[in-house]
């Protein structure tokens, strides 16, 4: 069964660097999500893309983060100068028509 | 304020027995509903998703209620199994009309079952 992968599964970095978080949506999906989760609390949504743009973002997803899809199969997410309240796990999820999403496994990011 | 409550916060149930699950939410305008469950550590793998004129849908064992009106849902699951430890978040959907809307999560109950 086709499924989202992400990579690495655990990243760490130290504050102000910058990091690329990579996922393969699920190969014939339109739409892509970036959806972080700080331990202990509630899924958070990020950015939603389609047609290779930016179609909604949250109040999160300020100037420091970018997505890109730089190929057919690659979306990435890049946060330009990490923040220790960076720290959480990302989760990337795609889908064929909007209604249903697939989620990967998660990055862990953890900022020291 | 958009926002999705759920209820309890963790429940520990013995293996074989039913439970409930309980969402409300204050998300307008309103797309659809989902229920996730989410292994530690893991993505969320969707269970159910309801729009606005579904009342009731199942999965497996799993059933999932939506009264509009009263902006609630429930998760019942029958005969609960080891496997079924988990968080179980209620997510709901924005409708913004023409574009994707994007999804308003709770922050799940976390559900432990003991042998």
């Amino acid at each position: 069964e086709p499924e989202v992968t992400q990579t690495p599964s655990h990243q760490v970095t130290q504050m102000g660097q910058e990091v690329i978080l990579r996922c393969v949506p699920i190969s014939n999906h339109l739409y892509f999500y970036w959806y972080r989760q700080i331990l202990g609390q509630k899924v958070e949504f990020l950015v939603s893309f389609y047609n290779n743009e930016i179609s909604e973002k949250s109040e999160i997803f300020d100037d420091q983060f970018s997505v890109e899809r730089p190929d057919g199969s690659n979306f990435t997410l890049k946060i330009r100068s990490t923040k220790l309240e960076d720290s959480a796990m990302y989760f990337c999820a795609s889908t064929e028509t909007y209604y249903e999403q697939y989620f990967g496994p998660g990055t862990r990011l953890t900022v020291t | 304020k958009n926002q999705v409550e759920q209820s309890p916060q963790s429940l520990i149930i013995l293996e074989g027995k039913n439970c409930t699950l309980q969402c409300n939410y204050t998300v307008s305008p309103f797309s659809n509903l989902r229920w996730y469950k989410q292994d530690t550590g893991r993505g969320p793998v969707s269970l159910t998703i309801m729009t606005f004129s579904e009342n009731t849908k199942s999965n497996g064992r799993y059933t999932a209620t939506l009264d509009a009106d009263t902006k609630q849902s429930s998760l019942h699951i029958t005969a609960s199994q080891l496997s079924d430890s988990a968080s179980y978040i209620c997510v709901v959907t924005m409708n913004y009309g023409g574009s994707q809307g994007n999804l308003i999560f709770g922050k799940g109950t976390k559900l432990s079952v003991k042998p």
